[in-house]
């Protein structure tokens, strides 16, 4: 367990509307991740996070946004949600020479 | 380019027989890491083994192995005496040098009892 915490776990939202999710980790990671997970594409980087205000794009930024105002907090943002914005999204952070733990996971359906 | 390659998309077994996984990477850089994770049907992931690039150990943990041959690119995942509680989805993932994760698209393993 490498103390992150995702939030909402589940979100219903609708066409157009703004939607961020949060991930919180409690032990001082410098790298976090976003990835979106879809049925036949595996885990697929959508953003990342080097350090406080330190963020890059992964292979399916389009239409995501980030901010890493402080160590323990990631945020990812959909400005106007979309219907192929719909997954599950996983956040992550590196433990132990390039290891990646991942949070719970957050079911977001948009409608 | 880098890519990961699982190309079993599905394998159904019967409890107690033997399954391998297969995992093909490409990568130019010498310095790389694989990874193997764990998808069980409650949806987290779950982190099984490392191994680096200068490492071709094979390693055995209980009834999991892994084969790691860089002279063919492959990082196989081997499950003996496969139990119901096997079912899962499995990814193998590369990180080449960077820290930025390639991973296949992932392989379901299905184990009937």
């Amino acid at each position: 367990d490498a103390g992150i915490t995702q939030s909402p776990r589940h979100k219903v939202t609708e066409t157009g509307t703004p939607v961020t999710l949060r991930c919180h980790q409690t032990e001082n990671h410098r790298y976090m991740y976003w990835y979106r997970q879809d049925p036949g594409h595996g885990l697929r980087l959508i953003h990342y996070s080097y350090g406080v205000k330190d963020t890059d794009k992964g292979e399916v930024s389009d239409g995501y946004s980030v901010s890493r105002s402080k160590t323990e907090d990631f945020l990812l943002t959909l400005e106007s949600a979309t219907s192929s914005q719909t997954s599950v999204y996983f956040c992550a952070i590196i433990h132990r020479v390039y290891t990646q733990y991942f949070g719970p996971g957050t079911r977001l359906t948009v409608l | 380019a880098q890519k990961v390659t699982q190309a079993q998309t599905e394998i159904s077994v019967v409890e107690k027989e033997d399954v391998t996984l297969d995992c093909v990477y490409e990568t130019r850089d010498t310095t790389y890491y694989l990874f193997w994770y764990k998808q069980p049907p409650s949806g987290e992931l779950v982190f099984l083994i490392r191994r680096n690039s200068f490492d071709e150990q094979n390693e055995i943990s209980g009834r999991y192995s892994w084969n790691f041959q860089k002279s063919t690119s492959s990082f196989n995942f081997t499950i003996t005496a496969s139990q119901v509680v096997d079912s899962a989805v499995y990814f193998c993932a590369l990180v080449p040098g960077t820290y930025k994760y390639i991973f296949g698209t992932g392989t379901r393993l299905k184990v009937l009892a």
